[in-house]
């Protein structure tokens, strides 16, 4: 059984600072992983995907990179800013269009 | 598209009542997908259509709930009767073949039970 985990739960960081949030997931046989932001009171909003074949992907200041041998993902965000405040939770599918096994997320909150 | 739409935002209700989530997905996606996030338990996946079909409700808890997906363009979530630890925001996506896994999110309903 696929079980996700994030860490840490919550983070705080000052304006401006670099910062890496931390995913595992415990079977390496995933089709891809994928990094969403759920804001308070909001829906999901997927930030990036990484296919099983790529080991990372870049969108403005976020990158995300894929290790599947060792079962890890770090989403690195650049410069944060307070809009940046938010709950960031990976995801894995079984297999193709499949569930997404969630981890529980890491609560980010950037001080200005 | 407007994305995916679900009703009711917020429902309060006593103990006992029955509950009728909705949801509408984007027009042309063949999977849905319902969803419960909780404190203690994070995201988890209830059941899973394709095609209008059950796929997987191997993770509805228990028999109070029960899934439909009439057509391809509405889904219901119902509860019957409902208890306070049913609370919860629940949540459903869509998705189709030709983008393999990127599952589009509606808002949620954010459900509590007194």
């Amino acid at each position: 059984k696929q079980e996700v985990t994030q860490i840490p739960a919550a983070l705080s960081v000052p304006e401006g600072e670099n910062l890496v949030l931390n995913c595992s997931f415990t079977d390496s046989a995933i089709y891809n992983l994928q990094w969403f932001r759920q804001d308070p009171g909001k829906g999901l909003t997927s930030l990036l995907l990484i296919q099983s074949s790529q080991r990372e992907q870049t969108s403005g200041r976020l990158n995300a990179s894929l290790d599947k041998s060792s079962g890890r993902s770090t989403l690195y965000i650049a410069a944060s800013q307070p809009g940046d405040s938010a709950t960031y939770l990976c995801a894995v599918p079984l297999s193709g269009n499949t569930p997404l096994v969630f981890g529980k997320g890491t609560r980010l909150s950037v001080i200005a | 598209d407007a994305g995916v739409i679900q009703s009711p935002r917020h429902e309060v209700t006593e103990m006992g009542q029955e509950v009728t989530l909705r949801c509408k997905p984007i027009s042309g996606h063949d999977y849905l997908f319902w969803y419960r996030q909780t404190m203690m338990r994070g995201l988890e996946l209830l059941i899973y259509f394709n095609n209008n079909v059950p796929i997987d409700d191997s993770g509805m808890p228990e028999d109070r709930f029960s899934a439909k997906m009439p057509n391809a363009s509405f889904s219901t979530l119902k509860i019957q009767p409902s208890e306070p630890r049913d609370s919860a925001v629940y949540f459903c996506a869509s998705t189709w073949e030709g983008i393999k896994n990127i599952q589009y999110f509606g808002a949620g309903t954010r459900l509590s039970v007194l």
